[in-house]
């Protein structure tokens, strides 16, 4: 059974940080994994998409990583902003016809002005 | 990008009742939705797998009976809660999956269902 982990569970950082936010998965046969940002009582937005074959998406100041073999993936904010405070999730895909997502615990990130 | 609408946003309700949600894609067609459950400070877990023209796909330990599935358009899935009681109380969101599997996901904006 896929479980997905989220470290740290919260972070607090200083405007201007660079951070790192981590993901891991039990069973590396997934066939995709996504990073989304849900703001508090709302739903998600996709912020990147990942393909099991790839190493690596980038959107503006988000980078997000996948290294499927052990089973991590990392997702990479530089300077960060105080917009950018919201709890992060991570999911993987399990592929198949409707590549049903697990989700991770998620970070709470805060960026303080 | 696309857009999803769900609604109701927020519901109170008695417990006995049954309460209705309602997500629609607004821009796309969506033949696969996807309802999830969040309990606070907790992450989503799937509830069910909504598609188009048949029956809904339910994750272990999800009572079909309970939390009807209907997906009758491509545009339109409705999750109804029925006889509510305290303990259904929860965010739900639904997702809509436009194209393939390789495409993003899209959610909507969540309904915090209260059950007194």
């Amino acid at each position: 059974k896929q479980e997905v982990t989220q470290i740290p569970a919260a972070l607090s950082v200083p405007e201007g940080e660079n951070l790192v936010l981590n993901c891991s998965f039990t069973d590396s046969a997934i066939y995709n994994l996504q990073w989304f940002r849900q703001d508090p009582g709302k739903g998600l937005t996709s912020l990147l998409l990942i393909q099991s074959s790839q190493r690596e998406q980038t959107s503006g100041r988000l980078n997000a990583s996948l290294d499927k073999s052990s089973g991590r993936s990392t997702l990479y904010i530089a300077a960060s902003q105080p917009g950018d405070s919201a709890t992060y999730l991570c999911a993987v895909g399990s592929g198949g016809a409707t590549n049903k997502l697990i989700f991770g615990t998620g970070t709470l990130l805060a960026v303080q002005p | 990008g696309a857009v999803v609408s769900q609604h109701p946003s927020r519901v109170i309700c008695k417990s006995g009742t049954s309460v209705k949600i309602e997500c629609r894609s607004l821009d796309f067609q969506a033949t696969t939705m996807f309802w999830y459950r969040q309990f606070p400070k907790q992450s989503l877990m799937l509830m069910a797998t909504s598609n188009e023209g048949s029956k809904a796909t339910y994750e272990q330990g999800v009572e079909k009976d309970k939390f009807l599935i209907n997906h009758a358009s491509l545009t339109l899935s409705t999750l109804t809660v029925t006889s509510a009681h305290p303990e259904d109380s929860s965010f739900y969101i639904c997702s809509a999956q436009r194209g393939g599997v390789n495409e993003k996901l899209f959610f909507g904006s969540g309904t915090q269902l209260s059950v007194l």
